[in-house]
């Protein structure tokens, strides 16, 4: 079993409604955890970062964090052509390691 | 403020060659990560430091490849000798731990792309 998993996609919206990314983890004891977006040929950009179960929101972004399932998920309402790009979930590892895993990433296009 | 810087961001060289990849984190993080990404396997985790001592070179695809960070602003990651298949983005990271054990948010440099013919 991969440390962190993704649907690699694509996942195709139609503009303006919502997208829903998805990522389980492994190991039951990480505690933070973060979704990144990356446009081609550019480096990960930090969207969200969430540290406790439930819903964290900012702007047109929701995540979403179910630590005894193990899952945590984005949400983007609103969807526009400029947020096609790769999503990528990342979990840091059990305490006092400090080590930041990433899942293969959700590619996403939005279509006009 | 700046964020992570790294050098060079395009590097072309020749199998055999010594490559070495620099880079400066945010100023105030202790935690500083190297990660190499290509299309086959994504983002890997070759090396990360704590306070600028290693915790963990398990990503380290074998002894060519070489980290150091002898303070706390400055790291290198270095392939001796370069071969193709070392042909990919890398990038450095940085943060900064939490309390509790957790980490803080991660934030990248641009990136340096190797080409190794």
């Amino acid at each position: 079993q991969k440390e962190v998993e993704q649907n690699s996609g694509p996942l195709s919206v139609p503009e303006g409604a919502i997208a829903s990314l998805n990522c389980t983890y492994s190991d039951r004891g990480s505690q933070s955890f973060f979704w990144y977006r990356q446009y081609s040929g550019k480096s990960p950009e930090l969207i969200m970062s969430i540290y406790s179960n439930g819903d964290k929101e900012d702007g047109r972004f929701t995540a979403q964090l179910n630590k005894a399932s193990q899952y945590v998920s984005l949400l983007i309402r609103d969807s526009q052509p400029s947020d096609s790009a790769t999503y990528l979930c990342a979990v840091n590892m059990p305490s006092g390691t400090y080590k930041y895993i990433f899942g293969t990433g959700t590619r996403l296009k939005v279509l006009a | 403020d700046a964020g992570v810087i790294q050098s060079p961001r395009h590097e072309v060289t020749e199998m055999g060659q010594e490559v070495t990849l620099r880079c400066k984190p945010i100023s105030g993080h202790n935690s500083l990560f190297w990660y190499r990404q290509t299309m086959m396997r994504g983002l890997e985790l070759l090396i990360y430091f704590n306070n600028n001592v290693p915790i963990d070179d398990s990503g380290m695809p074998e002894d060519r490849f070489s980290a150091k960070m002898p303070n706390a602003s400055f790291s290198t990651l270095k392939i001796q000798p370069s071969e193709p298949r070392d042909s990919a983005v890398y990038f450095c990271a940085s943060s900064l731990a939490l309390a509790g054990g957790r980490g803080g948010e991660l934030f990248f440099g641009e990136g340096s792309r190797l080409t190794v013919l």
